[in-house]
């Protein structure tokens, strides 16, 4: 596709309840990310993905929370046993590589809100 | 741990008026972005800058990046109100680790 394609673009859930985030990343781009973005607030940075290779996820906040990208183009983020404090947007990032100095190209992100 | 700082992280101005905004960051890095956000909206791509003493400018943005004081600004010249927007600057340690580490945000706004 011409962009990053995030879906859904808003979910609303109940506590407890697990959602599932999807990224379609630009095709050809080896490297995806996933930010939080709290309202307000800056990016925190949540996992990455290269091409095939285990993903660094270093910055995941709990085990509740997952991500898988398949035969290295689409990744899908899990929230299992949502809280409130998981509402956020989830923002998702690709570039041409990672480690190279190449620029992220953002989708619009899920907005997410546990009621 | 990358520690990246901008500031301000809001301002309010006004339109014809000059300003900058500053982005230091914890560790060596020569790689750093800057990105721009509308309410409501993702990030778009402002600047890439890659060396040190690069300068990048598009119409009434211009950034530069020092790597030796692990320092970036963003100057506005002549701000006109279709530059409100939050501003983000970005870091990358390079290597693949971390993806980008951004800073807070900058929430400009710029009046009439």
């Amino acid at each position: 596709g011409a962009g990053v394609s995030q879906s859904p673009s808003n979910k609303v859930t109940e506590k407890g309840k697990d959602v599932e985030l999807r990224c379609d990343p630009i095709s050809g781009h080896t490297a995806l990310y996933w930010y939080r973005q709290s309202l307000g607030q800056g990016l925190e940075f949540l996992i990455y993905f290269q091409g095939n290779s285990a993903p660094d996820k270093s910055g995941l906040p709990s085990d509740r929370f997952s991500a898988e990208r398949t035969g290295g183009s689409v990744s899908t983020l899990t929230i299992q046993r949502t809280q409130q404090e998981d509402s956020a947007v989830y923002l998702c990032a690709s570039s041409l590589r990672a480690g190279g100095p190449t620029e992220a190209f953002f989708g619009q992100g899920t907005r997410l809100t546990v009621v | 741990e990358l520690k990246v700082e901008q500031n301000p992280l809001f301002l309010s101005m006004q339109e014809g008026k000059n300003y900058t905004i500053y982005c230091n960051y914890s560790t060596t890095s020569d790689r750093l972005y800057w990105y721009r956000q509308d309410p409501g909206k993702s990030l778009e791509s402002l600047f890439v800058l890659l060396s040190n003493g690069a300068v990048k400018q598009e119409g009434r943005l211009m950034a530069s990046l020092d790597t030796k004081a692990r320092l970036s600004t963003l100057h506005i010249t002549a701000a006109v109100h279709d530059l409100s927007a939050t501003y983000f600057c970005a870091v990358d340690e390079g290597g693949g680790a971390d993806g980008l580490t951004f800073g807070k945000g900058t929430h400009l706004i710029i009046q009439p």
